[in-house]
């Protein structure tokens, strides 16, 4: 079955950049029926979609509006991956951060594995 | 893009019935009919309950059932269960390729 794992630092200093990797296995992120997704976590905002990155005999790359100017997906096919970068962090964006697939149920794409979540704090 | 509106809990004994609405607008919920909900149990990943307003995925009771009315979408809880008790979140569509979440509904059984 699919399974995601995911690795990164859990504490990140203000202004600096957070990185996560999510690996993929049981598929592929070059998939044409699946996208790869970035979704956080936290009290005061519950969960937010951030963003994905997919391919459709090319990459592509979605983004939400709170996060667009600071934020780059980007897939690694050599080792099965895709990664998160997201810059001048503040502690707002502590949080637990997870990776998640989505795949077509019905006319749309819905996240169906998730990975186990890593929780990131932003503090000096 | 602001999150959906959800209530912060619900309650109700074993067997009975319980209602999450979901708030958003034309531009989310009411605009497209992608309307999705999640379990999500304490320590664990949010696990896929309801898609397209109304379906449920292989595997999930029959008991979780979706509506939608203009802007507010709902999941219903018939025959409460001990295991229910979890957080629920609501996700939609909010077109150019972006999707909201809700703010999470606790739902405790009595």
């Amino acid at each position: 079955q699919v399974q995601l794992q995911q690795s990164g630092p859990g504490l990140v200093k203000p202004s600096q950049t957070l990185s996560l990797t999510c690996d993929i296995s049981g598929d592929s992120v070059s998939s044409n029926s699946a996208t790869w997704n970035w979704i956080r976590q936290s009290p005061s905002r519950g969960l937010e979609w951030l963003g994905r990155t997919y391919y459709r005999s090319k990459w592509s790359n979605d983004y939400a509006v709170s996060v667009k100017s600071r934020i780059t997906i980007n897939p690694d096919t050599s080792k099965n991956q895709f990664s998160l970068q997201l810059n001048s962090v503040t502690p707002e964006d502590t949080a637990v951060y997870y990776c998640a697939r989505s795949i077509v149920y019905g006319n749309e794409y819905y996240m169906d594995v998730w990975g186990k979540g890593t929780t990131i704090t932003v503090s000096s | 893009q602001s999150a959906l509106t959800q209530p912060a809990s619900v309650s109700g004994s074993p067997g009975q019935s319980i209602t999450i609405s979901c708030t958003g607008t034309s531009s989310d919920v009411g605009g497209f009919n992608y309307v999705s909900w999640y379990q999500q149990h304490p320590g664990t990943a949010p696990k896929l309950m309801i898609y397209d307003v109304i379906k449920r995925p292989s595997g999930v009771s029959n008991r979780f059932s979706g509506s939608k009315s203009g802007n507010t979408a709902s999941l219903t809880i018939s025959g409460l269960q001990a295991e229910d008790e979890a957080d629920y979140y609501c996700c939609s569509y909010a077109g150019s390729s972006t999707w909201v979440f809700g703010g999470g509904t606790k739902l405790t059984v009595l």
